[in-house]
């Protein structure tokens, strides 16, 4: 089974500053990844998906992340961040024969002024 | 608009009564599932349906019961016997290809005192 690791629960960070939010994954098989957000009492949406090809991906609201393979990584970041991002961001994986998500336990962003 | 609808947004109960959240979707998707977020937790699985008339248990099954007689439709019962339930609920739905991203509603926040 694969499993999420988010290494960083909360993140702190000031508006107009970089921000990257780090995710670790672990699977004996090729998989496929996604970073979601979640806005207050809202569901999740999909920022990006990685599922082959160009290991860097770019997302909705200039989110990017890159796959690393040998570091089972799938990072994600904004160059520019707005007191709009702040939100709840979720990693999440699947294998290329199940359709199912496993997620991690999330990354609270604070966009401060 | 095609999408995801949860009701109610918020529910209250008491301790020992069986609940019933809604979730309808407009997708065409066979697939649907039933998360439970916790702060810190991030999503954990508790049932999920391929198809019509046939479900599957998640990771956190006990205490709860669902139903899939139409293709829009998946509710979830949390009966009395679920020691835990006050969370917020989500519910997602998605095709059943590999790779294909999960489409959430906006959840229900179920207090049970």
């Amino acid at each position: 089974a694969q499993s999420v690791t988010q290494l960083d629960s909360q993140v702190p960070v000031f508006e107009e500053a970089p921000v990257e939010l780090r995710c670790n994954y672990s699977s004996s098989v090729s998989v496929y990844l996604f970073w979601y957000v979640q806005y207050p009492n809202q569901g999740l949406q999909l920022l990006l998906k990685y599922l082959s090809g160009s290991t860097l991906v770019k997302g909705i609201n200039g989110f990017e992340a890159e796959f690393n393979k040998s570091q089972t990584s799938f990072h994600l970041r904004k160059p520019s961040v707005h007191i709009s991002d702040t939100a709840e961001y979720f990693c999440a994986v699947s294998r290329p024969n199940d359709y199912k998500l496993s997620f991690g336990a999330g990354t609270t962003v604070t966009v401060r002024a | 608009d095609g999408g995801i609808t949860q009701s109610p947004k918020y529910l209250f109960r008491k301790e020992g009564q069986n609940v019933t959240l809604s979730c309808e979707q407009n997708l065409n998707h066979d697939a649907m599932y039933w998360y439970r977020q916790d702060p810190g937790q991030g999503l954990r699985l508790i049932y999920y349906s391929q198809i019509v008339n046939d479900f599957q248990k998640g990771d956190i099954a006990e205490g709860y019961s669902v139903s899939r007689e139409k293709k829009e439709s998946f509710p979830l019962t949390v009966t009395s016997a679920q020691k835990n339930p006050t969370a917020f609920y989500l519910c997602a739905s998605g095709s059943r290809q590999g790779g294909s991203p999960l489409h959430f509603g906006n959840g229900t926040r179920l207090t049970v005192t």
